[in-house]
């Protein structure tokens, strides 16, 4: 199963709101989890069952979709969430999405 | 405070043999499948290696299948990865992270598996002569 995502890279300011999306080359289960990742920095945990929010995950993010399609969305854009997004189900990872700032 | 943390990287020769650790704390670590998940430089990441909470199942990609082994020893709260026949391609920050929940991966398939929820600061292998 190979997962891409779109887009690689985003531009956005804060206060947007922005949509990341995975999709799966076949149908998976909603065995989807998101990461967060800064610079130099282990990745973090966001959502996983696709739609799932971490304890101690700000509300802003949320997760929905299913069999090859799902979507990372942050409601309003917050100067700490510029970072890389990747998308993860099983042993697969997406090759990530950077958000930069505009 | 739950943590993982990862030691072992440093410089190794091509064809050279290197051994990582992981050692975890503020959890019941043989609880939890464990796994390794290396990011090259300027790369995404790569699920390398997991096993099972008890050790009995293990998963290795391709990419290192034959050349890694996977361990743990659940008395001293420590996770391995031997690794050998080392090339310029597993150069990469090697980070260690703890499965979520009750999931775990063999080599056939992943069951109950929601992803990592605790991951290690990682350790830095480089592979040059």
């Amino acid at each position: 199963i190979q997962l891409t995502q779109s887009p690689s890279s985003l531009s956005a300011s804060v206060g947007d709101r922005v949509t990341i999306t995975c999709r799966a080359s076949q149908g998976i289960s909603s065995y989807l989890a998101w990461y967060q990742q800064k610079p130099g920095k282990a990745p973090k945990l966001l959502i996983y069952a696709a739609s799932t929010l971490q304890s101690g995950v700000p509300s802003r993010f949320s997760g929905s979709g299913s069999v090859t399609d799902f979507t990372l969305t942050i409601s309003s854009l917050q100067p700490e969430d510029f970072a890389t997004y990747y998308c993860q189900q099983l042993i697969t990872f997406g090759q990530g999405t950077r958000l930069e700032i505009k | 405070e739950v943590q993982l943390v990862e030691s072992g990287g440093g410089l190794v020769q091509p064809g050279g043999s290197l051994r990582l650790s992981c050692a975890a704390s503020g959890f019941t670590f043989s609880n939890y499948a464990m796994h390794w998940v290396r990011q090259g430089p300027g790369r995404g990441l790569e699920f390398v290696s997991a096993i099972s909470s008890n050790g009995g199942s293990t998963y290795y990609a391709n990419s290192v299948k034959g050349r890694f082994t996977i361990s743990r020893d659940n008395s001293k709260n420590t996770l391995y990865l031997q690794m050998g026949s080392l090339s310029a391609e597993d150069m990469a920050v090697y980070f260690c992270a703890r499965a979520l929940g009750t999931g775990y991966c063999s080599s056939t398939s992943c069951y109950n598996y929601y992803g990592m929820d605790v991951w290690g600061q990682g350790t830095t292998v480089t592979v040059s002569s």
